[in-house]
C-alpha cells in the first residue's frame, strides 16, 4: 500500500494570501494528480503529473499552480486565496504494479478562505 | 475530454437488499477503477477493473469496455455500505476522471 501524506489537515486563511498545500508519498510513484472536490460532490482534476518535471493541467480551471521537482513531493500553490477556494483538496498517486494499476489517496486538506 | 455518468445520482436501501451502480463513459479508456468515500471523507479503492469481473466479498464489479460501461454489486447491504461510490476512468491522455458519485444510504 502507497502511503500519501498531506499537511495541512486543515487550514483557514484570509483573502489574499500566498499558500502552499504540501503532498508527499513514500512509494515512488511516478504519477501524482490533485483533485478538488465539495462535500459529497464529484472530484474535479486540477493538477496531475507523469514524474520529475512533468506537470499538466487538469479539467478544471484553476488558479493554482504545481512543482515536481523530485518524485516524492507535489506541491500545490495558490498565489493570491479568495474565497471561491474554499474546498477540500486531495492529493494521489499511482503506479503500474504489473498486474493492475490503483491510485492512492491522502487524507485531504481542507481549506477554508475568509 | 472523456466523460463519465453514473446513475442513479442517490440511493437509499434497507439493510440486507442488493444494488447494482452503473457507469458509463464516452471513449475508450485505458483503465477505470471504483472507489467508496465513505462518511468521513477517506476514498478506498475498491476494484481496479478495465474489462472483466472481479469480486471481493459482497461486492462484486464488471466492466464491458466494448459497450462503455462498468457495473457494481453490492449483495446483503449493511449500514457500513453508506457512502458515495465513484467511477474513475483513465483516459488516453493519462488524465484520470472521476464521476459524480452515486451516494447510498442503508437504512437499519
Amino acid at each position: 500500500e502507497a502511503d500519501i501524506y498531506q499537511t495541512p489537515r486543515y487550514l483557514v486563511i484570509g483573502t489574499g494570501k500566498k499558500i502552499t498545500l504540501e503532498c508527499s508519498q513514500t512509494m515512488g510513484h511516478d504519477k501524482m494528480y490533485w483533485y478538488q472536490q465539495d462535500p459529497g460532490m464529484e472530484l474535479h482534476l486540477i493538477h496531475y503529473s507523469y514524474g520529475v518535471n512533468s506537470t499538466e493541467k487538469g479539467d478544471l480551471s484553476s488558479e493554482s499552480t504545481v512543482s515536481r521537482i523530485r518524485t516524492e513531493h507535489f506541491p500545490l500553490t495558490l498565489e493570491s486565496a479568495r474565497p471561491s477556494h474554499t474546498s477540500q483538496y486531495l492529493c494521489a498517486s499511482s503506479a503500474w504494479t504489473g498486474r493492475h494499476e490503483k491510485l492512492f489517496f491522502g487524507s485531504g486538506t481542507q481549506l477554508s478562505v475568509l | 475530454g472523456i466523460q463519465v455518468e453514473q446513475s442513479p445520482p442517490d440511493l437509499i436501501l434497507q439493510e440486507g437488499a442488493n444494488s447494482t451502480l452503473r457507469c458509463n463513459f464516452s471513449d475508450s479508456v485505458n483503465n477505470l477503477q471504483w472507489f467508496h468515500q465513505n462518511p468521513w471523507g477517506q476514498l478506498i479503492n475498491l476494484f481496479y477493473i478495465p474489462s472483466g469481473t472481479k469480486q471481493n466479498g459482497r461486492l462484486s464489479a464488471t466492466t464491458v469496455a466494448t459497450e462503455r460501461y462498468s457495473l457494481l454489486y453490492i449483495s446483503s447491504s449493511q449500514t457500513t455500505d453508506s457512502g458515495v461510490y465513484f467511477c474513475a476512468v483513465e483516459g488516453r491522455d493519462d488524465k484520470i476522471i472521476f464521476g459524480k458519485g452515486t451516494r447510498l444510504h442503508i437504512l437499519p
